[in-house]
């Protein structure tokens, strides 16, 4: 069970908008900011989205971030085949004094 | 560019110990906390471990608190984490990652940015 809390799948059409949420409490979410990682199959994390909304260099602006209270959300517009990948949230907590992930959505573009 | 070598991976034992290095190169590394992330087989990424930049605060999941132990050689710009008394649930990839920031305690925690590619550890009698 993850401290933080994503649907374990998403999927969409190309062209689509597709939206990944990530609920966590006070002590995380709600107290720090969150960033968004995709994995595509068999490779190492990259970071997607850094301090809630921000891309890093590189990252396409299809890729934005949001964050309201302890709930945060990743949104993909204009989706493409090569998006399918898993997608994980992580912020650090307060009470816990360690990083926390969601248990990641798996992105299926049909 | 930033880069990040993971080694020391291997198919050890239960109870059995192994040492896992990162070589970094491409940023100052004495400037940045450092984070170890793993995955298990079909699993999602559980954070395990994270070292700030001077070495002297460190954090660990509950699961592995008084078994692994990560550490640092600024001068030699390596990770390291010491796994003890391994275990089969301790079978997974694992990766270092650079942090955003320095990781000190009392600071704004920014997270990993840059990942490594990844070592096995594979628990097996």
């Amino acid at each position: 069970q993850s401290v933080l809390t994503q649907p374990p799948s998403a999927s969409g059409t190309p062209g689509q908008r597709v939206t990944i949420s990530c609920s966590g409490s006070s002590s995380n979410i709600g107290s720090n900011t969150v960033n968004w990682y995709q994995q595509l199959p068999g490779t190492a994390p990259k970071l997607l989205i850094y301090s809630n909304s921000q891309r890093p260099s590189g990252v396409p602006d299809r890729f934005s971030g949001s964050k309201s209270g302890a709930s945060a959300s990743l949104a993909i517009s204009g989706l493409q085949p090569e998006d399918e990948a898993d997608y994980y949230c992580a912020a650090w907590d307060d009470n816990l004094k360690c990083w926390v992930f969601g248990g990641g959505t798996k992105l299926t573009v049909l | 560019q930033v880069q990040l070598v993971e080694s020391g991976g291997g198919v050890v034992q239960p109870g059995r110990s192994l040492r896992l290095s990162c070589a970094a190169s491409g940023f100052t590394f004495s400037s940045y906390g450092m984070h170890w992330v793993r995955q298990a087989p079909g699993k999602g990424l559980e954070w395990v471990t994270l070292i700030s930049d001077d070495g002297n605060n460190k954090y660990y999941v509950d699961s592995v608190k008084g078994r692994f132990t990560i550490s640092r050689d600024n001068s030699q710009n390596t990770l390291y984490l010491q796994v003890n008394s391994l275990r089969a649930e301790d079978t997974a990839v694992y990766y270092c990652a650079k942090d955003r920031g320095a990781a000190r305690p009392g600071y704004r925690q920014y997270g990993m940015d840059v990942w490594g590619q990844g070592t096995t550890v594979t628990v097996s009698s």
